[in-house]
């Protein structure tokens, strides 16, 4: 069976610091890989999605990146946070076919202080 | 720009009553799903809907597509507690996700 693993569950950082979250799909190959954002009490945000390795869309233009070093691994990242980065970030995988939902993990609350 | 419209934004209904949640969508595409969130925790799929017409249950939801209207709907039965969470849908373009803004669902003993 497939599994998405998302580390860390909670994050505190200052202003001006650094971020990079990660996620790892196993039980599955060339998976079709999501983050998104959740300020609170809001809708989820699509922040980058990407279908293969070396392949990563962005949605929104901000001070995030997105790295997929390895087929089932994805990054999120930032050299320097800002307070509107707070929020609950979500790391997802779908099949790609038109047919299967998305997968999520368990989440990274983040808060930038 | 694609937008992905729910409503109500939040529902308080009683224990045993119906209520249904709508989702409206402004792209072509015959992808709609549905998803389960509770406070703090992730997002869980509840149902795909593959066509115009498709129509799905499980326990006391039910969610149906209408491709034409561009609108899903996911109508609760006879609520009880367990069912208090936010609902999202979502639509499928491309290989993009879009989320709706979200129903917050509370029911009330």
């Amino acid at each position: 069976s497939q599994t998405i693993h998302q580390w860390p569950a909670t994050l505190v950082q200052p202003v001006g610091s650094p971020l990079s979250l990660e996620c790892t799909v196993e039980g599955t190959s060339n998976p079709n890989l999501y983050w998104y954002r959740q300020a609170a009490g809001r809708g989820l945000q699509l922040l980058f999605y990407s279908i293969g390795i070396d392949q990563i869309s962005s949605e929104v233009p901000q001070n995030l990146s997105a790295s997929r070093p390895q087929d089932r691994q994805f990054i999120l990242s930032s050299k320097k946070l800002l307070l509107s980065d707070s929020g609950f970030y979500l790391c997802a995988w779908g099949r790609g076919g038109r047919n299967s939902p998305l997968h999520f993990g368990n989440g990274t609350r983040l808060t930038v202080t | 720009e694609l937008k992905v419209e729910q409503n109500p934004l939040f529902l308080s209904m009683q224990e045993g009553k119906n209520y249904t949640i709508y989702c409206n969508y402004s792209t072509t595409s015959d992808r709609l799903y549905w998803y389960r969130q509770d406070p703090g925790k992730s997002l869980e799929s509840l149902f795909v809907l593959l066509s115009n017409g498709a129509v799905k249950q499980e326990g006391r939801l039910m969610a149906s597509l209408d491709t034409k209207a561009r609108l899903s709907t996911l109508h609760i039965t006879a609520a009880v507690h367990d069912l208090s969470a936010t609902y999202f849908c979502a639509v499928l373009t491309g290989n993009q996700f879009y989320f709706g803004t979200g129903t917050s669902l509370t029911v009330i003993p």
